[in-house]
């Protein structure tokens, strides 16, 4: 079965600081990439997905991820945070019917 | 946002009462799926649905059951329900076979089991 592992459990940064949060998922075969965020209260939201073509994909709200196949990785990028980013941030992948989701990263970005 | 909604909201119940949810959509999205999100664990996959009367198990099954009878409406039954059961839960859609490879997910049930 898949497994896809997020490995900072949480993360604290100050306004303006870049983010990068990792992921790594199990299955070599074709798969497609996503990353949701939860805001406090709320329900997962989709801030972008790979699901073939430029390994580089861009999201809303300046969120990126870079796809590297050779290292099973599709880790989430932004240049500069803002408060309003303070949220959890799962990554999730797909293939025959089912998602897989990581266990969350908690971001939080102090003003 | 997707037209999904979940019902009850929020619910308390008892250690050994059953308990149903029900996920409705209006978006005629063929996959419909249950999750629960508990701290430290993300989503965890309870059972999913890819048409009418057609389910399949996630990984964490034991102990729910679910029904699809039309295309709108996927229920998640508690048999007899635990405080293990505590948690919140999810409902999620999508339809690869219409370019909605993604998962749109309704607001959620926050069911406490005492």
């Amino acid at each position: 079965a898949q497994s896809v592992s997020q490995h900072n459990h949480h993360v604290i940064l100050s306004e303006a600081a870049s983010l990068e949060l990792g992921c790594n998922y199990s299955y070599g075969g074709t798969v497609n990439l996503f990353w949701y965020v939860q805001y406090p209260g709320q329900h997962l939201q989709l801030l972008l997905k790979y699901f073939s073509g430029d390994p580089l994909v861009k999201g809303i709200k300046g969120f990126e991820a870079e796809f590297i196949k050779s290292k099973f990785s599709f880790n989430l990028r932004k240049p500069s945070v803002q408060w309003s980013d303070t949220a959890e941030y799962f990554c999730a992948a797909h293939n025959f019917n089912k998602f897989y989701f990581g266990s969350g990263t908690k971001l939080n970005v102090k003003p | 946002d997707a037209g999904i909604t979940q019902s009850p909201r929020h619910k308390v119940t008892e250690t050994g009462t059953p308990v149903t949810l029900r996920c409705h959509q209006t978006e005629n999205h063929r996959y419909m799926y249950w999750y629960r999100q508990d701290p430290g664990h993300g989503l965890r996959l309870i059972h999913y649905s890819y048409g009418v009367k057609d389910t399949d198990k996630g990984e964490v099954s034991d102990g729910y059951s679910v029904s699809r009878s039309k295309t709108e409406d996927f229920l998640l039954t508690l048999e007899s329900a635990t405080s293990s059961q505590t948690s919140v839960y999810f409902c999620a859609i999508s339809d690869p076979g219409r370019g909605y490879n993604e998962q749109f997910f309704g607001p959620g049930t926050r069911l406490t089991v005492l």
